[in-house]
């Protein structure tokens, strides 16, 4: 109950297309959903977060997006570009509980 | 500055030693984490610390031990015990693990940790 499955493992996209990588999560006590970035050789950096009282939260080119029924949210990157090649990491916890967080994607965005 | 050092970068350990990674911070946080990430296996937490002097179990805490004596300082060691210890280590801290509180967490640069 405690996992959170994450999707596709590896993704490639085009220059200027639009990314999207899905999460799903088990654990209805869960209110806290962040995404993490992380570059090659360092440690992840946060992205984005989201807590279940909104469907939907953008910050520039990123997007989260929630579905609280199904349990699922997902991160679209808009106009992608190269240097949005990275991993990305879904998490999701409890407030004042540790995160539990996704396998990761690694995404790669050909100029 | 203010942030999270783990050192050293890359380590190198013969079988049967043990060894420790430091992390330091300083953003005043009360809680520190432990990952390990191997790939396509994402991050798996092995310690986590709430305040000093008290830290939990993750998910694959054999083989390694930490402690907490300072709110700054969280070292983790990897001991003999641990079967297949080659990784990249991640330490983080949150301002709080408390209940009623999110936990955002900031990660350091890594350890990566090579048994010879």
């Amino acid at each position: 109950q405690q996992q959170v499955k994450q999707s596709p493992q590896s993704l490639i996209v085009q220059k200027g297309g639009i990314s999207i990588i899905n999460c799903a999560y088990e654990n209805t006590a869960f209110d806290y959903f962040p995404w993490y970035q992380q570059f090659p050789g360092k440690g992840p950096a946060l992205l984005i977060a989201i807590r279940p009282d909104v469907s939907e939260k953008k910050e520039g080119r990123f997007t989260i997006s929630f579905n609280k029924s199904a349990k699922q949210f997902s991160l679209h990157i808009m106009d992608s570009q190269p240097g949005d090649s990275a991993t990305y990491f879904c998490a999701a916890g409890a407030s004042g509980s540790r995160l539990t967080f996704g396998e990761g994607t690694q995404l790669t965005v050909n100029p | 500055d203010g942030g999270i050092t783990q050192s050293p970068k890359y380590l190198f350990r013969k079988e049967g030693q043990n060894v420790t990674l430091s992390c330091e911070q300083n953003l005043n946080h009360d809680a520190m984490y432990w990952y390990r990430q191997d790939p396509g296996q994402g991050l798996r937490l092995i310690y986590y610390s709430q305040i000093v002097n008290d830290f939990q179990k993750g998910d694959i805490a054999e083989g390694y031990s930490v402690s907490r004596e300072k709110k700054e300082s969280f070292p983790l060691t990897v001991t003999s015990a641990q079967k297949n210890p080659t990784a990249f280590y991640l330490c983080a801290s949150s301002r709080s693990g408390l209940a009623g509180t999110y936990n955002e967490q900031f990660f350091g640069p890594g350890t990566r940790l090579t048994v010879l």
